[in-house]
């Protein structure tokens, strides 16, 4: 059975750093790019991260939220994703979801690739209060 | 940026009604459309990809279509189990959800 578990949530202070981890299990995690949403109390889901498989570069994109500060990165063989995060704000007080993207191939005058969060984790809790 | 925009924000219905919620993408998104349901303090559940299909394992009586810039979730008879929030959510160009749709206990 396909499962994400994230961990490393915890409470903190503003202007500190926190590293999140996702293991996955049941599937080859090389074989699929990676990803975190967050969801602040009582309000919607904001995609943050996202990390193409290795194949591809493992390449990154970031919400312009969190661009600068946190930074996405896996590590195939111990099949686990990260969500470094510095410089920690109040706002980004919320539950941390990491997200499995199925990949779909699209051919128009040339390849392209898009992706969907199809396996999401139970998520983990990031407090940020002085 | 794509913005989603989802209605209504909240839906009162019974067990057996026929549910519908709708979903404007800011721009064209072709079908890159999926649909998840969100119960409280749980992870969300992908129900819907590529704007109508169905993910393995989720009930057949939710169905989704659409294309371009709207979109529409259909549950065709509300199960208690249904009660939930629902959240569409674009990826053509990154990842971006609708604000959601609480579906309660009329």
């Amino acid at each position: 059975e396909v499962h994400l578990v994230e961990s490393g949530g915890g409470l903190l202070q503003p202007g500190r750093s926190l590293r999140l981890s996702c293991t996955a299990s049941g599937f080859t995690f090389g074989d699929y790019a990676m990803g975190w949403v967050r969801q602040a109390p009582g309000k919607g889901l904001e995609w943050i991260a996202f990390i193409r498989r290795e194949v591809y570069g493992g390449t990154t994109e970031y919400a312009a939220s969190v661009k600068g500060r946190f930074t996405i990165s896996r590590d195939d063989s111990k099949s686990i994703a990260y969500l470094q995060m510095n410089s920690l704000k109040t706002e980004d007080t919320a539950v941390y979801y990491c997200t499995r993207h199925y990949q779909v191939s699209e051919y128009i005058s040339d390849w392209n690739y898009y992706y969907y969060m199809d396996v999401w984790g139970k998520g983990t809790t990031v407090t940020v209060s002085s | 940026d794509i913005q989603m925009t989802q209605s209504p924000s909240t839906l009162s219905a019974s067990v057996g009604d026929r549910v519908t919620i709708t979903c404007r993408a800011s721009q064209n998104i072709n079908n890159r459309l999926a649909w998840f349901q969100q119960k409280p303090g749980k992870a969300p559940k992908l129900l819907i990809y590529k704007a109508s299909s169905l993910e393995t394992g989720v009930p057949s009586r939710f169905s989704g279509s659409g294309s371009g810039t709207e979109f529409t979730l259909t549950i065709s008879s509300l199960q208690p189990d249904d009660f939930a929030t629902y959240y569409c959510q674009q990826y053509t160009t990154y990842w971006t959800f609708g604000q959601g749709t609480k579906v309660e206990i009329k």
